[in-house]
């Protein structure tokens, strides 16, 4: 099946410091990436969807220059949350969708981070 | 996409099977019906998805109601690891219409 891998699964940094997150399809192309947030014992809610190499379209109220989200090849995005604050700690979410008639998700691990 | 409501939570005796309900009574005919799950701390899992039929893999079986207003998620013998968040989804199946929304799900206990 396919398999979609993030990295880092845990970061812990401090207020004001950046943080990459990766994500990438392993065995498939991946024309569209999103990028999901959790909060402890809520749903997932999208943040954004990404196409490979265009921009990327942010849910409202996702605010783009604090979560950068970069697709520049078929299998790799990244989200980088800037200037990162005690309130951006969350579980981060990716998923790839590479087409088909159905276009299914397939979802990472998640990458828990926290901000101290 | 429709709306769907799930009961917040069940139990399940391990063994039994695990009858997880879906009301979604705004569904359109293009819209498919999704279950997905999320194990504690991990990414969603695809389980199983339909239109109209019935619908049978490894994992599970869907029932839909003739009407499509509602649907079921069959786990046929729950073992303590389908402990999960059991999301019902239903959206445009086609490509080009491929967002999820997650609402709160049905978190399921199966208990020893």
């Amino acid at each position: 099946g396919a398999v979609v891998s993030q990295h880092p699964s845990r970061v812990i940094c401090k207020s004001g410091t950046s943080v990459k997150i990766e994500c990438r399809s392993l065995d498939f192309q991946a024309t569209t990436m999103f990028w999901y947030r959790q909060f402890p014992k809520q749903s997932l809610m999208l943040m954004a969807t990404s196409n490979e190499g265009s921009k990327a379209t942010y849910e409202q109220g996702v605010e783009k220059d604090k979560f950068l989200i970069n697709h520049a090849s078929l299998t790799l995005s990244t989200l980088t949350v800037t200037s990162a604050h005690p309130e951006d700690s969350s579980f981060y979410i990716c998923s790839a969708s590479g087409g088909g008639l159905f276009n299914e998700q397939f979802f990472g691990p998640g990458t828990r981070l926290t901000v101290l | 996409d429709a709306k769907t409501t799930q009961p917040p939570s069940m139990d399940c005796a391990e063994g039994r099977a695990a009858n997880l309900p879906c009301n979604h009574s705004t569904i359109s005919g293009n819209e498919y019906v999704y279950w997905y799950r999320q194990i504690h701390s991990q990414g969603p899992q695809y389980i199983i998805h339909g239109l109209k039929n019935n619908e049978t893999n490894e994992m599970a079986s869907l029932i839909i109601t003739e009407d499509r207003k509602s649907s079921t998620l069959i786990l046929p013998h729950a073992t303590l690891r389908d402990t999960a968040v059991y999301y019902c989804i239903v959206r445009v199946g086609l490509a080009g219409a491929n967002n999820l929304f997650f609402g709160t799900g049905t978190r399921l206990t199966v208990i020893p």
